[in-house]
C-alpha cells in the first residue's frame, strides 16, 4: 500500500533561517512526487513535480529533490510570507492517477 | 496556467438537506476530476475519482449514496450531499487533472451543516 510520511509536522524559523521540510514515500511503482502550499481556507496551490531520483527542481526560495524513498523541500531565507502548510503526494503506476497525499507540514515564518 | 473553480465558497445548510458543489477546470479540459475532503489542520482525504461520461468510483469507506458524484461534462463536475448532518461539516476540495497527469486544486468550498 502506497503511503507518504511528511516530518516535521510544524515548523517555527525565524526570517533568513533556512531548513528543509522531509517527505518519505513507500510507493509500487512512482509515477510522480507533487508539492503543494496551501494556505488556511485555500485549495493546494501546485509548486513542483518530481519524475525521478536525482531531479531537483528551484522556484524563489524553495528547491525540491527527490530519491528514491524520499524527498526533501529547501527553504532558502524564508520570508513571513513563505508561511503555509506544505504538502507532499505521490502517484504510482497503477494507471488510477490518484495522489497519496501525507500529512503535512505547518511552516510558521517569524519576521 | 490550469484554474479550477468552485462553487459556492461557503455553504450553511440545515440537517437533512442536500448540498450541490460545482467544480470547473476553466482553461483545460478535464477528463478525471477528484473530490477530497479536509478536516482541520489535517491531510487532504480522497473521497471518490470522477470520470466524465462514467460513475465516480468512490474510496473504501464513503458512502456512494450519500456523496453522489456527476462528470458530466469535460469541465464540470458536481458532489451532492444528500441528507446533509453536522457531522458532514467539513471543507471540500476538487481537483482537476489535466493531459500531463497533474492535478490543479479549486479553492474549497466549506460546508457547514446546523
Amino acid at each position: 500500500e502506497d503511503q507518504v510520511t511528511q516530518s516535521p509536522e510544524a515548523l517555527r524559523l525565524q526570517e533568513g533561517e533556512s531548513s528543509s521540510l522531509n517527505c518519505s514515500y513507500t510507493v509500487s511503482g512512482l509515477r510522480g512526487l507533487f508539492w503543494y502550499r496551501q494556505d488556511p481556507g485555500k485549495g493546494p496551490e501546485f509548486l513542483f513535480t518530481l519524475y525521478s531520483a536525482g531531479e531537483e527542481k528551484e522556484k524563489e526560495r524553495l528547491k525540491a529533490t527527490l530519491t528514491k524513498k524520499e524527498s526533501f523541500l529547501h527553504i532558502t531565507a524564508p520570508k513571513p510570507e513563505d508561511s503555509a502548510t506544505y504538502l507532499c503526494a505521490v502517484q504510482d503506476t497503477s494507471g488510477t492517477y490518484k495522489y497519496i497525499f501525507g500529512t503535512g507540514t505547518r511552516l510558521k515564518v517569524l519576521a | 496556467g490550469a484554474v479550477v473553480s468552485q462553487h459556492p465558497s461557503r455553504v450553511i445548510c440545515k440537517s437533512g438537506t442536500s448540498v450541490k458543489i460545482e467544480c470547473r477546470s476553466l482553461d483545460f479540459q478535464a477528463t478525471t476530476m477528484f473530490w477530497y475532503r479536509q478536516f482541520p489542520k489535517k491531510s487532504l482525504m480522497l473521497m471518490a475519482t470522477s470520470n466524465e461520461g462514467s460513475k465516480a468510483t468512490y474510496e473504501q469507506g464513503v458512502e456512494k449514496d450519500k456523496f453522489l458524484i456527476n462528470h458530466a461534462s469535460l469541465t464540470l463536475s458536481t458532489l451532492t450531499v444528500t441528507s446533509a448532518h453536522p457531522e458532514d461539516s467539513s471543507f471540500y476540495i476538487c481537483s482537476a487533472r489535466d493531459s500531463q497527469y497533474e492535478q490543479y486544486f479549486g479553492p474549497g468550498t466549506r460546508l457547514t451543516v446546523t
